[in-house]
């Protein structure tokens, strides 16, 4: 159950897009298409804003799109605002009924 | 209004238990998969174990096993965490989260219990 790979860090300015990588093996994001990505700013429980690696729960802006290709999954914020400075995080099923997160990855709105 | 509130944190010396609870409100509890998650400080989330419906499917994170036991009660709209054994590692904000569809959906969290492992 190694962690998926995502960057440390990523930053843009307001009004542009970003896009944040989610590296994983053919055991999880390759193989499946149970990729969910979490929004959480400090002090506050992960908020869902990507499952099944492209689908928006009602509510979540579409400003925020999600993607996948072989084993690399992908989280793009379009139009960066302000609120959107926070922690990232992928997941995915993986094999044997387990689940594995991303490392994280910090934005920072310049 | 779906709410979950984790309780039972609190300060654990190495090697001793700890029970965390979840009680649930604003659903049919026993239609959802549950789901425990774990963040230690300043670091990232980790999946802990998760548990059906009816209670007939539980899994655990390898390092996890043998140490943690998650449960429910759906009569009483609670999930539960039975840690065992615990190190200082275990240090860690613990969130319970309901999966909307059985696939990991993790649309409702709680706000979290914090268990400080420590002598």
């Amino acid at each position: 159950q190694s962690p998926l790979t995502q960057p440390p860090s990523v930053s843009g300015s307001p009004g542009q897009s970003i896009t944040i990588s989610c590296s994983g093996s053919s055991d999880d994001v390759g193989r499946y298409n149970y990729v969910s990505w979490f929004q959480q700013h400090p002090g506050t429980a992960p908020q869902l804003l990507i499952y099944d690696v492209n689908k928006r729960p009602s509510g979540v802006s579409d400003r925020f799109s999600g993607s996948k290709s072989g084993s690399l999954a992908s989280l793009t914020i379009s139009g960066l605002q302000a609120e959107d400075e926070a922690d990232y995080y992928c997941n995915s099923y993986s094999t044997t009924y387990t689940w594995v997160f991303g490392g994280g990855t910090r934005l920072t709105v310049l | 209004e779906v709410y979950l509130a984790e309780s039972g944190g609190g300060l654990v010396r190495p090697g001793g238990s700890q029970r965390l609870s979840c009680a649930a409100s604003g659903f049919t509890f026993s239609r959802y998969s549950m789901y425990w998650v774990r963040q230690a400080p300043g670091k990232g989330l980790e999946w802990v174990a998760s548990i059906s419906g009816d209670s007939n499917f539980i899994h655990y994170a390898d390092p996890l096993k043998g140490r943690f036991t998650i449960s429910r009660d759906n009569a009483e709209n609670s999930l539960y965490l039975q840690m065992n054994s615990l190190r200082v590692e275990d240090t860690a904000i613990y969130f319970c989260a309901r999966d909307l569809y059985g696939e990991g959906i993790l649309d409702s969290w709680g706000q979290g219990a914090l268990v400080t492992v420590s002598s």
